[in-house]
This record gives C-alpha cells, structure tokens and sequence, in this order.
C-alpha cells in the first residue's frame, strides 16, 4: 500500500503571513493524484486543491497553492495571506491511477495567530 | 453540491450493544467509504464499496461489517461494540475515476461505555 507522510503534527503561522505544510508520499505508479483537505472545528472535511501527477503545473486555488515535486515525491500545500479561518487540521491524500483507495498523512494542525 | 449525509453526529452506546451508522450520498457515486478518526492516526480505512452488494475491507476492518443494499447508501455496522471502537467515524463517496475527489459526510462521534 502507499504510504503518506506528513511530518509536522503542528504549525502555526501569524494571520497574513504564508505557511507551508509537507507532504511526502511512496509509490510506484507514474499516473496518480494528490488531494490536500481541510477539517475546521466543523469536522467537516473540505477538498481544498488537488493535483494530477501528469500535468507539472502546480495546482492554484485562490490564496492555496501547492509545490509538486514527482520525483521527490513531494507535494506541499502553501496558503498565503493566512485567515483566521484557515485554522484547521488539513490532511494530505494520494489516490493511484487503479484502485478505488485513498491513502490519508496523519494530519498538520494549523493554528492562526491574529 | 454533492451531499453526504450521516444519521447522527453523536452516538452514545453501551458495551455489547449492535450498532448502525448510516451513510447516504445524493450525487449516485460508485464509490462509498467508511474511515475511522483518531488523533496522531489519521484517518484509517474500515471498509470500502465499489457498487451495491460488493465491498472490499480496508485497514481495519476487525469488529465492523457493512451493508450496501442500494446505490445511494453505506451502513457500518458494529456487532459488538466495544470501548476501544469509541471514535470519529467519517463516511465518504466518489466516483469510480481517478481524479474524482472523496466528499465526507460531518462525522459521528460515537462513545461506547
């Protein structure tokens, strides 16, 4: 089974500031995706951006971008201009190209200091 | 916007008791999943179905079943619970393809005692 890493249980970042969460991952296929989520207090889970392995453009979604990096296997969530309601746990998913499964990091708990 | 919808958001059950967590999904994806929550372990695999009546287990699946009758709903089911299944239980749906993303229903926080 591929495995995810994500290394930093905790961050915190200033309200304005950009952070940078990591994310590493194992794997042996070539054609995959990758999925960063949002978890509030809310407990509601939130797709935030994801990233196809085959297009090398980094993925943008408004103030989230990532830094995907194949053959480092690495894929890092950068949100710039942090907001009070960015504070979260977000969690970072690999889905290969067969299977039904996604495979989930244990999670950065992101604190917003106003 | 695609809806899952899990029946309760808090479940408080007794030691031995059956339990059933309901899972219902609006947007007819093949794929339905149960995940369980725990802090410093992420999310955990229990079951998955790819289409009605067939289901694969996943990481966990020790002291849990499932039950997908039609499309559009997932049960877990607890035999026997026990404290140690106390937990955030998270129900998720996708399409069959690749890039389609989970969407995740809020969550039951179930508590067995």
């Amino acid at each position: 089974a591929q495995t995810v890493t994500q290394s930093q249980p905790e961050m915190s970042v200033q309200e304005a500031e950009t952070v940078t969460l990591s994310c590493t991952y194992d794997t042996s296929e070539s054609d995959y995706y990758l999925f960063w989520y949002k978890q509030p207090p809310s407990r509601q889970m939130i797709l935030v951006i994801r990233q196809e392995a085959y297009k090398q453009q980094n993925a943008t979604e408004n103030r989230f971008s990532v830094n995907f990096q194949k053959a480092a296997k690495s894929f890092s969530l950068k949100i710039s201009d942090s907001q009070l309601g960015d504070a979260a746990m977000y969690f970072c998913a690999y889905r290969g190209n067969t299977g039904n499964q996604f495979y989930f990091g244990t999670g950065t708990s992101l604190t917003v200091i106003p | 916007d695609v809806k899952v919808t899990q029946s309760s958001r808090y479940l408080v059950k007794r030691t031995g008791e059956k339990v059933f967590l309901e899972c219902v999904q609006d947007m007819d994806h093949e794929n339905m999943f149960w995940y369980r929550q725990d802090p410093g372990l992420g999310l955990r695999l229990i079951y998955f179905s790819y289409d009605v009546k067939m289901k694969e287990k996943g990481d966990i699946p020790e002291g849990y079943s499932v039950s997908r009758e039609k499309k559009e709903r997932f049960s877990l089911i607890l035999e026997s619970a026990s404290t140690n299944q106390t937990s955030m239980y998270l129900c998720a749906s996708s399409f069959w393809t690749p890039n389609s993303p989970l969407h995740f229903g809020n969550g039951t926080r179930l508590t067995v005692t």
